[in-house]
């Protein structure tokens, strides 16, 4: 089946520095990925969809600037935390759309646990 | 857009008991329904989608669910649950021909030996 690989798994930085994090579609093209946040013992919310070729757009109230995001080819799509601070720490998960009608879904990426200390 | 209810928060049941974890969704448009499960260090598996048809839908693991439009709601079940059934539930809905998906809260469901 549809397998999305996110790398790192877990990840701790120090306050101001950047951190990427990669979604990989390893056995389809992903012409769109989507990025999710999730707190502790809350929902999966959803910063940002990542366009291939294109700009992502982003949900109200996510900062592009800190939160950029780059798909430059149909099987790669980047998360770049920039100047992270403590609050940025949280689960974030990649996701890809599948097409056609028997694979018609979303695949799930393992998630990058973030800290910033 | 569309938005996503969980009724429940935590569920604590014994092995062999019957789960329900109720779903309920607003949107005034024609949607697709999903399951998500996500066990302890995992990450998120469909359990079962509902796209069009018949509103019963039968998914992995012996999970169904069951779209009733009138009500907006697609409740999962399982008649008898398992220890390896602990994990959180995620219901999420789009709209059909969208790509957006809209999570609930989740449920934790914890299963007792």
């Amino acid at each position: 089946g549809a397998v999305v690989s996110q790398h790192p798994s877990w990840v701790i930085c120090k306050s101001g520095t950047s951190v990427k994090i990669e979604c990989r579609s390893l056995d389809f093209q992903a012409t769109t990925m989507f990025w999710y946040r999730q707190f502790p013992k809350q929902s999966l919310m959803l910063m940002a969809t990542s366009n291939e070729g294109s700009k992502a757009t982003y949900e109200q109230g996510v900062e592009k600037d800190k939160f950029l995001i780059n798909h430059a080819s149909l099987t790669l799509s980047t998360l770049t935390v920039t100047s992270a601070h403590p609050e940025d720490s949280s689960f974030y998960i990649c996701s890809a759309k599948m097409f056609g009608s028997s694979n018609y879904g979303y695949t799930f990426g393992s998630g990058t646990r973030l800290t910033v200390v | 857009a569309q938005s996503v209810s969980q009724h429940n928060h935590h569920v604590i049941l014994s092995e062999a008991a019957s789960l329900e974890l109720g779903c309920n969704y607003s949107y005034g448009g024609t949607v697709n329904l999903f399951w998500y499960v996500q066990y302890p260090g995992q990450h998120l598996q469909l359990l079962l989608k509902y796209f069009s048809g018949d509103p019963l839908v039968k998914g992995i693991k012996g999970f169904e669910a069951e779209f009733i439009k009138s009500k907006f709601s697609f409740n999962l079940r399982k008649p008898s649950v398992q220890w390896s059934d602990t994990a959180e539930y995620f219901c999420a809905v789009n709209a059909q021909g969208g790509y957006k998906l809209s999570f609930g809260a989740g449920t934790t469901v914890t299963v007792r030996a």
